[in-house]
C-alpha cells in the first residue's frame, strides 16, 4: 500500500518567516495530494490540494509544489500568523483511499 | 450547506464493551470514509462505503466494521473493545462519482476513551 513520510515533525517559525513541510509518497499511481490543517478538537480541514498533472498551486499566502519523478510534494506558507498555528497533514491518493503523513506541529511565535 | 455531522462527540467505555458511532455526510455526498486517529499512529484509513455497499478496505482486525444506510448517513461498529481502541474516530465523505481521489470533508470526530 501507499507509505507517506512527512517530515519535520515539528515546526517553529517567527511571525512573518515562511514555513515549509516536506512529504515523500511510495505509490507511483497515487494522483491526488492534499493538504489539511487540523486544530485543537477539530476534525482536518482541507487548505489545499494538488493533482499529478500540475506541478504547483498557490492560494494566497499557501503553496504546494509537486515532483512526480521524485515523488515528493511540499507545503508552503509565507508570512506566517500566529493562527497558522496548528497540526499540518498531507495526504497521497487514488481512487477512493487516501493515506497521511504523520503529521507536522507548526507553532508561529509573536 | 452544514458540514459532516458525528455523534456522539465523545464515549467513555470499558474493555469488552462494544460501540456504535454516527456519521451523517455533506447533502448530496454519497460516499463516507472512516479514518482512526491516534496520537503514534497517525491518520489511518478504515473503510469506505459508498450506496450502501464497502468500496475500500483498510488493514483493520474483523472487530470494526460499518454500514452505509440508503440516506448515506453511515455507522461504524466496534466490538469486543480493547484499551488500545482509544482513540478520535473521523468521518470524511464525497462526492463519490469521479474516478479520481475527491477532496474529503472531515467532520470533527468521535473521540473514545477505552478503560
Amino acid at each position: 500500500g501507499e507509505n507517506v513520510e512527512q517530515h519535520p515533525s515539528t515546526l517553529s517559525v517567527q511571525e512573518g518567516d515562511s514555513a515549509v513541510i516536506k512529504c515523500t509518497y511510495s505509490d507511483s499511481a497515487s494522483n491526488y495530494f492534499p493538504w489539511y490543517k487540523q486544530e485543537l478538537g477539530k476534525g482536518p480541514q482541507l487548505i489545499i490540494d494538488i493533482r499529478s498533472n500540475v506541478g504547483e498551486k498557490k492560494d494566497q499566502r499557501i503553496a504546494v509544489t509537486l515532483n512526480k519523478t521524485a515523488k515528493h510534494f511540499s507545503l508552503h506558507i509565507t508570512e506566517t500568523q500566529p493562527e497558522d498555528s496548528a497540526v499540518y497533514f498531507c495526504a497521497a491518493g487514488r481512487d477512493y483511499k487516501l493515506s497521511f503523513g504523520a503529521g507536522t506541529t507548526v507553532t508561529v511565535r509573536a | 450547506k452544514a458540514g459532516v455531522t458525528q455523534t456522539p462527540r465523545y464515549l467513555i467505555k470499558t474493555r469488552g464493551q462494544q460501540v456504535t458511532l454516527s456519521c451523517s455526510p455533506i447533502s448530496g455526498h454519497r460516499s463516507v470514509s472512516w479514518y482512526q486517529q491516534t496520537p503514534g499512529q497517525g491518520l489511518q484509513f478504515l473503510f469506505e462505503y459508498f450506496s450502501e455497499t464497502q468500496r475500500n478496505k483498510g488493514n483493520f482486525p474483523g472487530r470494526f466494521s460499518g454500514r452505509q444506510f440508503s440516506n448515506s448517513r453511515s455507522e461504524m461498529n466496534v466490538s469486543t473493545l480493547e484499551l488500545g481502541d482509544s482513540a478520535l474516530y473521523l468521518c470524511a465523505s464525497t462526492p463519490g462519482l469521479a474516478g479520481a481521489a475527491e477532496t474529503q470533508y472531515f467532520g470533527p470526530g468521535t473521540r473514545l476513551l477505552v478503560l
